[in-house]
């Protein structure tokens, strides 16, 4: 089983819709949660955190369930400058690497 | 400022020649990190070190080696390219903090290995 899994994507969506990502995780020991965002031909960064009580940034809602080892991303109203690769990111233990999925494709258009 | 600055941004190889992808950040930060990333898959742990003298191997080190003799450095070394090495590789940096998550990579180096 692959250690943290998304869905396929690529999502293909209009301005102003609603879009939500899925992510789910193999070691139910895992500490800490994030989404990253890749543009193409660039480098990840980190969008949000993921806390155990949801946390929202503007246009951006994260949620994780422990007890199903998920984690989501909501953006609400797209624009086109969402269009870009979400990761989602998983550290299992303090002073290891981050563990990333291969990412979600989102694609928004006029 | 400048953050976590690799070196060089595109590089192609013969097969069997050596090189060392180079990078060095100015945060003062002791996590150090090296990914790989293949077309439409996620970042692979090649060799990451948590500060000075000390490094550890990720999910993905053969063909691979690095030292860490400071703070701010982090060398890849390819030894022996192949042609299964072409990728892009990420450098990254991160403070003690576990709970902020959050890494600072560099621009990426893109490797062909032909």
């Amino acid at each position: 089983r692959k250690e943290v899994e998304q869905d396929p994507g690529p999502f293909n969506v209009p301005e102003g819709a609603t879009v939500a990502f899925n992510c789910t995780y193999s070691n139910s020991a895992s500490q800490s949660f994030f989404w990253y965002r890749q543009d193409c031909r660039k480098e990840p960064k980190l969008l949000m955190s993921v806390y155990s009580s949801g946390n929202e940034d503007g246009r951006f809602t994260a949620q994780l369930n422990r007890a199903s080892q998920y984690i989501s991303l909501l953006i609400r109203d797209s624009k086109l400058s969402d269009s870009a690769t979400y990761l989602c990111v998983v550290n299992y233990q303090a002073g290891t690497a981050l563990i990333f999925g291969k990412g979600t494709t989102l694609s928004v258009s006029s | 400022n400048a953050g976590v600055t690799q070196t060089p941004k595109f590089r192609i190889l013969k097969i069997g020649q050596s090189m060392t992808l180079q990078c060095t950040q100015d945060m003062n930060h002791n996590y150090m990190y090296w990914y790989r990333q293949d077309p439409g898959m996620g970042l692979k742990l090649i060799y990451y070190s948590v500060g000075a003298g000390i490094t550890d191997k990720g999910e993905v080190p053969n063909g691979y080696n690095v030292s860490r003799s400071t703070t701010e450095d982090f060398p890849l070394r390819l030894e022996l390219a192949a042609p299964s090495q072409t990728s892009v590789y990420f450098c990254a940096s991160s403070t003690r903090d576990r709970n902020t998550g959050e890494l600072f990579f560099g621009e990426g180096s893109r490797l062909t290995v032909l």
